[in-house]
């Protein structure tokens, strides 16, 4: 089975830096994927890290460590519109390596 | 690119019909079509995931004959909801993977969901 943790809520304030942390126990891991999704809407892509290392992005960044298990999403100067839902995914390789489990999400605040 | 339309954006029905929701890859070919349902505040779950011409794939404890998955080109995949019920009213979202897509890994890129209200 998989397992994907993140934290439920987070608050953070306008152009702070916040870190959103996700763990995942899975077999067969291929790659992590970072999510943005605001209420009541699709998720739109954020970040892919399939090699343990920083990805960076303008103001988002990534980071995976394979051996731990463990990822977390950076975002810098943070703004109102910042305030969303991040969710973590995994895909795993051989069959069905393209299906995306994600976890439960982290709604992030963002306040002045 | 790599935009993804559903239809329609929100549909509220009585209780025993049937619902169509349609995905549709606008300015890519997508090799698969995945179907996932979330409830408020939960994650997505994936339902079922359909390749064009074949038989769609659906998750453990999905009903396959309930949610009718049809994945007729490879623009369009659609999602019927049969003999609909209250407990079925959810936010339904597909995505579209490319190959292989910016990220390099075939991505999915989401539709704006369809809100799914049982009567």
């Amino acid at each position: 089975g998989q397992n994907i943790d993140q934290p439920t809520e987070m608050t953070a304030t306008e152009g702070a830096i916040v870190q959103i942390n996700c763990t995942y126990q899975t077999s067969g891991f291929n790659g992590l994927f970072w999510y943005q999704q605001h209420a009541g809407e699709a998720p739109t892509f954020l970040s892919y890290n399939v090699l343990d290392g920083l990805e960076e992005k303008g103001r988002f960044s990534s980071f995976l460590s394979r051996s731990k298990g463990y990822s977390y999403l950076l975002l810098k100067e943070l703004q109102m519109k910042d305030s969303a839902s991040y969710l973590c995914a995994v895909t795993r390789s051989g069959a069905g390596s393209y299906q995306l489990t994600f976890g439960k999400g982290t709604k992030l605040s963002v306040i002045p | 690119g790599a935009v993804v339309s559903q239809h329609p954006s929100r549909v509220i029905c009585k209780s025993g019909t049937s619902v169509k929701i349609e995905c549709r890859s606008l300015d890519f070919q997508a090799t698969t079509m995945f179907w996932y349902r979330q409830f408020p505040k939960q994650s997505l779950m994936l339902m079922a995931t359909s390749n064009e011409g074949s038989k769609a794939t659906y998750e453990q404890g999905v009903e396959k004959d309930k949610f009718l998955i049809n994945h007729a080109s490879l623009t369009l995949s659609t999602l019927t909801v049969t003999s609909a019920h209250p407990e079925d009213s959810s936010f339904y979202i597909c995505s579209a993977r490319s190959n292989p897509g910016l990220a390099g890994n075939g991505e999915q890129y989401f539709g704006p969901g369809t809100r799914l209200t049982v009567t």
